[in-house]
């Protein structure tokens, strides 16, 4: 079985500021995907960025910027230029590579992430 | 952009009543998902569905739980006979891909006394 860590449960920085949410995660899978999901007070889950774990390259999307260190199992969160749009729950998720069929997501915790203006 | 949506937003009913969720997904995606979230808990799977069947399916969902897509729309989520600790938000996903990231619902708060 899968777990994932969110060590941090709140963390709080101003607007404009760079913030890094940690994630480690436990497996013996090798091949798998690894999501950080967003969760703002409207309750809807919103993915943020997808990695695959067979690419070296770390993933991005415009502000959100991933760094995944395989061999520590590591997954964290960069964020850059924060907005008050940002301000949220973030959870880090695993998914293994199965034959078939469709796979479930294992999340973590949550870090609760307050963008003060 | 195309939405999961998903009925009713809140249902309270008395426990040891059944309970349907209703979603529908994406309308060209082909897996689909449900998961829950326990006030102030992380997001739990319950069941994948794919191809008219179960895929995979969590501990949590037991006999009391069954999934439907009664038709080429909806994504139904049935409790027999609920608990009080079944209380919590319920989210429906679906995805196109296997791993390409789901798009979730906004989620049915389920609430039994």
């Amino acid at each position: 079985a899968q777990t994932v860590t969110q060590s941090q449960p709140e963390m709080s920085v101003q607007e404009a500021e760079t913030v890094t949410l940690s994630c480690t995660y436990d497996t013996s899978e090798n091949n798998y995907y690894l999501f950080w999901y967003k969760q703002p007070p409207s309750r809807q889950m919103i993915l943020v960025i997808r990695q695959e774990a067979y690419k070296q390259q770390n993933a991005t999307e415009n502000r959100f910027s991933v760094n995944f260190q395989k061999a520590a199992k590591s997954f964290s969160l960069k964020i850059s230029d924060s907005q008050l749009g940002d301000t949220a729950m973030y959870f880090c998720a695993f998914m293994k590579l199965s034959g078939g069929g469709a796979d479930g997501l294992t999340f973590g915790k949550g870090t609760h992430l307050i963008i003060q203006p | 952009e195309p939405e999961v949506t998903q009925t009713p937003s809140h249902q309270v009913t008395q426990m040891g009543q059944e309970v349907i969720l209703r979603c529908v997904p994406i309308s060209n995606h082909l897996y689909f998902y449900w998961y829950r979230q326990i006030l102030g808990q992380k997001v739990e799977f319950l069941v994948s569905f794919y191809n008219n069947e179960i895929s995979e399916k969590s501990e949590i969902f037991d006999d009391q739980f069954s999934v439907e897509r009664p038709d080429g729309s909806n994504f139904t989520l049935k409790i027999r006979s609920t608990k009080l600790e079944d209380s919590a938000m319920y989210f429906c996903a679906s995805s196109v891909q296997r791993y390409y990231g789901y798009t979730f619902g906004s989620g049915t708060r389920l609430t039994v006394v």
